[in-house]
């Protein structure tokens, strides 16, 4: 199975600061990636797919990038509602696995 | 509006059964593929099975291969989980998403709201 590694784990930061999060795949899956976002006791919630495509009604601030076994998500300017936890994922086999999720906290 | 609303959790004992059902609504419900996700409480997404438009493939994980069956019943919308020999290491909220398209290989773009199963003696 391919293997998805999310860095950091635990992100502080504050309202208004840029932020990237990390993923990275054990064997390469061209741009067959989604980030999600998850809030406590809720379902997650589509972001990006393909790596970089912005899904529909997801604010402009998110921003996916990357290829092969390296992507990043960035959110420019945080705001309140976007502290949560987010997902990576890898959809390139059947067998689609997840990276273990970095939590974004208010500092 | 896509709707997907999961039932049958509950609590069982170690070595039980459950049918979980994922009642789908609001898009042509068989001409995506299906997948169950699970969560281990505060845990991360682990992918559990997934299954074609119609039926005839069906792909689970490593953990719960030979135990757990995906099904699907197109004429009633409906998603299965069929769980035996249930561990205590499969308690989890249980989701289930659609997939964007008729492919088990691409990504979910809707869940549920989840239904959570308790293994404990």
């Amino acid at each position: 199975d391919i293997q998805m590694t999310q860095s950091p784990s635990t992100l502080s930061a504050s309202v208004g600061d840029r932020v990237t999060i990390t993923c990275r795949a054990s064997q390469s899956i061209t741009t067959w990636l989604a980030w999600y976002q998850q809030k406590p006791g809720k379902a997650p919630k589509l972001l990006i797919y393909e790596a970089s495509s912005l899904e529909s009604g997801v604010p402009s601030r998110f921003r996916g990038s990357g290829s092969g076994t390296e992507f990043t998500l960035t959110i420019s300017s945080l705001q309140p509602d976007d502290f949560a936890t987010y997902y990576c994922q890898q959809y390139n086999r059947y067998a689609h696995t997840f990276g273990q999720g970095t939590k974004l906290e208010i500092k | 509006e896509v709707q997907l609303l999961e039932s049958g959790g509950g609590l069982v004992q170690p070595g039980g059964s459950l049918k979980l059902a994922c009642v789908a609504s609001g898009f042509t419900f068989d001409i995506h593929a299906m997948t169950w996700v699970r969560q281990a409480p505060g845990k991360g997404l682990q992918w559990v099975s997934s299954i074609t438009i119609g039926g005839h493939g069906a792909y689970h994980s490593d953990s719960v291969e030979g135990r757990f069956t995906i099904s699907r019943d197109n004429s009633k919308n409906t998603l299965y989980l069929h769980m035996n020999s249930l561990r205590p290491d499969d308690t989890a909220m249980y989701y289930c998403g659609k997939s964007v398209d008729i492919a088990v290989t691409n990504y979910i773009d809707h869940w549920g709201q989840g239904t959570l199963v308790t293994v404990s003696s």
